[in-house]
């Protein structure tokens, strides 16, 4: 049980696109969703948290209209790195929590801007 | 605001042996502390979590202990496995919904 997914795993764009990246609690509902960045050899950054239904509470410093958040549902957030560049180039995980104790983290997705 | 400290940043061990990480928090109000395990490319996997009201927790070769009074909680390995080795996350939270505060990161290796 508890199971995150996230999609795609890994994705290389061009500088200036826009990349969409999907995030699905399988085997539950979750009421909150957390979206992390995380560069090499680091801890997990906080960006945002999102609840269904509800716009994205954003971290400070994290530009809300760069990296749009969507949670649409129970089951699905997304997020959109907009006019993507080199420097946005990252290990992004969300993480989801029925509860709102425990977070069940997807398996990540890379990003390279290139 | 919380802020958590983990030590070591790198742990390496013989197999068979066991492995303890250590963290500290700051906020009296945290009162739960999950442990993650990433492996290389991948997301956190929750292994073990403790919360305030109970002072020691185990499954099978993993344990976590709590001491509130002086703000520290311990991931304990027994007999180590080479694939125990990863990085170790711990983190604090406060009440439901709120963010967890992660520690930086234990690289631990299990040699053969």
């Amino acid at each position: 049980g508890a199971v995150v997914s996230q999609h795609p795993s890994w994705v290389i764009c061009k500088s200036g696109t826009s990349v969409k990246i999907e995030c699905r609690s399988l085997d539950f509902q979750a009421t909150t969703m957390f979206w992390y960045r995380q560069f090499p050899k680091q801890s997990l950054m906080l960006m945002a948290t999102s609840n269904e239904g509800s716009k994205a509470t954003y971290e400070q410093g994290v530009e809300k209209d760069k990296f749009l958040i969507n949670h649409a549902s129970l089951t699905l957030s997304t997020l959109t790195v907009t006019s993507a560049h080199p420097e946005d180039s990252s290990f992004y995980i969300c993480s989801a929590s029925e509860t709102g104790e425990t977070q069940y983290f997807g398996p990540g997705t890379r990003l390279l801007v290139l | 605001g919380e802020n958590v400290e983990q030590h070591p940043s790198t742990l390496s061990v013989q197999e068979g042996d066991s492995a303890v990480i250590k963290c500290t928090y700051s906020d009296s109000a945290s009162n739960y502390f999950p442990w993650y395990k990433q492996e290389l490319g991948k997301g956190p996997q929750l292994i073990i979590d403790i919360r305030s009201n109970v002072g020691e927790k185990k499954d099978q070769r993993i344990a976590v202990t709590l001491n509130k009074t002086a703000k520290h909680f311990s991931l304990h390995i027994t007999e180590t496995q080479p694939e125990d080795s990863a990085v170790y996350f711990c983190a604090a939270s406060m009440d439901t919904g709120n963010q967890f505060y992660f520690g930086t990161g234990t690289s631990l290796t299990v040699i053969p």
